[in-house]
């Protein structure tokens, strides 16, 4: 079965520092990569996805995801955050290989931004 | 275009009382699946529908079922509530390019 680890639980930032958060999954097959955000109070909006092609993907609000197949990592990333960005962030992997249609989400990582 | 609508946001059931959950999209997707949230877990999946007529158990479909009333509507019910069942619900919907979520149903069970 797929899974997907989120290492970072909780984060804390200053506005205008870096930001990365890892995603790693286990299944070795073809696999759809997501990452979704969920504002407090909000549901889940797609942040970006890759498919094929290009492993550096670039979403909305600035961020990127690198797929690193031979990691099976799918890192989120942005240059500089705001305070706006604070939210939880969740990885999900599906695999078609496997005929499963739904997403596999981590455990979720939640990150605080102070201005 | 309203996406994903489910009713109710909010409710507070006792032990032991049924209820369902009521989800639909307007988006004609064949996909539909049912989530729970809970802290530190993320979403996990309790039932999914890959077309109308058909419905498959996700992670954790204990103590719930489900029905693809049509291709628009897809409800989850809970026969006698358990305070393990007490979670935020999403319903979701598509099934390439990422899924489109409802805003949830906060559900507690005393």
């Amino acid at each position: 079965a797929q899974s997907v680890s989120q290492h970072n639980h909780h984060v804390i930032l200053s506005e205008a520092a870096s930001l990365e958060l890892g995603c790693n999954y286990s299944y070795g097959g073809t696999v759809n990569l997501f990452w979704y955000v969920q504002y407090p109070g909000q549901h889940l909006q797609l942040l970006l996805k890759y498919f094929s092609g290009d492993p550096l993907v670039k979403g909305i609000k600035g961020f990127e995801a690198e797929f690193i197949k031979s990691k099976f990592s799918f890192n989120l990333r942005k240059p500089s955050v705001q305070w706006s960005d604070t939210a939880e962030y969740f990885c999900a992997v599906n695999s078609w290989d496997t005929g499963r249609r739904a997403l596999t989400f981590g455990s979720g990582t939640r990150l605080q931004v102070q201005p | 275009n309203a996406g994903v609508t489910q009713t109710p946001k909010f409710q507070v059931l006792k032990t032991g009382q049924s209820m369902t959950l009521q989800c639909a999209q307007d988006m004609n997707h064949n996909s539909m699946y049912w989530y729970r949230q809970d802290p530190g877990m993320g979403l996990r999946l309790i039932y999914y529908s890959a077309s109308e007529g058909t419905t498959d158990k996700g992670e954790v479909p204990n103590g719930y079922n489900v029905s693809r009333l049509n291709k628009r509507e897809f409800s989850l019910r809970l026969e006698s509530a358990a305070p393990s069942q007490t979670s935020v619900y999403f319903c979701a919907s598509r099934e390439t390019g990422g899924q489109d979520f409802g805003d949830g149903t906060r559900l507690s069970i005393l």
